[in-house]
């Protein structure tokens, strides 16, 4: 399978604790996306990745959120001291030049 | 603000019927536009796409229009099948980040 991969699929945690998600983009795609979702609304931009360059941080991206791409390959999303509004969808996306956007099947994220 | 929005939350069609999903934006210096479908439990999953300097563009049973005059944008499915149920979302750019709508929920009854 040749799409972008995210782990885990589910996650559920405790309020306060930290998590964190992986992504790994299509292979020859240097832009990485991550989004948020939550039920019956489109995916919120949150922040994105031109190689291991982060470029833009939507105002969304709380200081509890990072994200990293040490080597412009794979992705992290790290939240800290997690929130019930935390519990999401959140979705990777890939792109290229050449390439639109395609996304992973998401992490689904539930705070107890 | 920038935003796009979809004009019907939920469209219900019979097996081998068309449908149409329409879609406006207010952003006028997007350049690209692209439909998904997203189905339960999974991410949105790339349908097709047009450029602003495009009015139409046709894939395997599926037309994106693009009229910029009135910031319009609309999904045609021919002959819309059972699995073709989903929520489908347009979304913009003008580079980078995508800007998506609330999604249109299609339900195709057999």
């Amino acid at each position: 399978d040749t799409g972008v991969s995210q782990n885990p699929r589910h996650k559920i945690t405790k309020r306060g604790q930290n998590v964190t998600f992986r992504c790994d983009p299509i292979s020859e795609h240097n832009r990485l996306y991550w989004y948020r979702q939550t039920l019956g609304q489109g995916p919120e931009f949150l922040t994105y990745f031109q190689n291991e360059a982060q470029l833009e941080k939507s105002r969304l991206l709380s200081d509890r959120f990072s994200a990293e791409r040490p080597k412009g390959s794979f992705s992290t999303l790290e939240i800290q001291r997690t929130e019930q509004g935390d519990s999401a969808m959140y979705l990777c996306a890939s792109s290229s030049d050449r390439a639109p956007q395609h996304f992973g099947d998401g992490t689904r994220l539930s705070i107890l | 603000g920038e935003s796009v929005g979809l004009h019907l939350p939920t469209l219900s069609v019979q097996e081998g019927d068309n449908s149409i999903i329409n879609c406006a934006y207010s952003n006028s210096a997007s350049d690209y536009f692209i439909w998904y479908k997203q189905e339960s439990g999974k991410g949105p999953q790339f349908i097709i796409d047009i450029r602003s300097n495009m009015d139409k563009r046709q894939g395997q049973r599926v037309t994106v229009l693009l009229n910029k005059t009135v910031k319009h944008l609309s999904l045609q499915i021919a002959a819309t099948q059972p699995g073709d149920s989903a929520v489908y979302f347009c979304a913009e750019t003008g580079g980078g980040k995508l800007i998506f709508g609330q999604g249109t929920e299609l339900s195709v009854k057999p």
